[in-house]
């Protein structure tokens, strides 16, 4: 099955400065990279996805980009804020299986005011 | 309505009662899902329904026992529990087509077992 590695598992931001979190996946065929942020005692919400037809996505202060060659896709995050602080989860849906989604282990992000 | 709403937020159970999770979303979603999840770690797939019908199980005990009474509502049935299966349990829906479109997660309910 599909295998995702995330990394670094904390990062420690002080205001202002950028966050990049990277994920790799195993499984080729995978089409869909959803990120979830997850605040602490909160549900995880989506914040931003790419799929594999496109190579960079960006909502205000925060971009995706994925590079299926290397089977890697990476968050930004820049002008960060005390709220970014939070677990981020990446996931990338294997095309075997529409319902499943593989999420990495979580980064857990602090940015220091 | 775009949520998915969860009952009770939180529960206290002993390992011989009996209680469920109950979970709705008005959404129009054909899929909705229960995971499981541990404090800092990422969810775990426990369940999928697709148009009301069971379609994956990730090999959950059957203390676990899921039931989808019609396309707005997933139950969680929950008996003889043990304390590990203490954790966050989260619904989630997506439209029909899975997770392509992706998930909408409710709040979740903080189970312990005593």
């Amino acid at each position: 099955g599909e295998n995702v590695e995330q990394h670094p598992s904390t990062l420690s931001v002080q205001e202002g400065d950028s966050a990049v979190i990277k994920c790799t996946y195993s499984d080729s065929a995978s089409n869909y990279f959803p990120w979830y942020k997850q605040e602490l005692g909160k549900r995880p919400q989506l914040i931003i996805d790419i799929r594999s037809n496109v190579g960079e996505k960006k909502d205000q202060r925060i971009a995706v980009t994925l590079n299926k060659t290397a089977k890697h896709f990476s968050l930004h995050i820049t002008e960060t804020q005390p709220e970014d602080s939070a677990v981020y989860f990446c996931a990338a849906s294997p095309r075997s299986n529409d319902y499943k989604l593989s999420f990495g282990a979580g980064t857990t992000v602090t940015v220091r005011a | 309505d775009t949520e998915v709403t969860q009952t009770p937020k939180h529960l206290v159970m002993g390992m011989t009662n009996k209680k469920s999770l109950k979970c709705e979303q008005h959404m129009g979603h054909r899929a909705m899902y229960w995971y499981k999840q541990k404090a800092k770690k990422p969810p775990e797939l426990m369940f999928v329904y697709s148009y009301e019908k069971l379609s994956i199980n990730e090999s959950v005990p059957s203390r676990f026992s899921p039931e989808c009474p019609n396309s707005s509502l997933l139950n969680l049935h929950l008996h003889a529990l043990q304390p590990e299966d203490s954790a966050l349990y989260l619904c989630a829906s997506s439209q029909g087509g899975g997770v392509y479109y992706g998930y909408t997660f409710g709040s979740g309910t903080r189970l312990t077992v005593v």
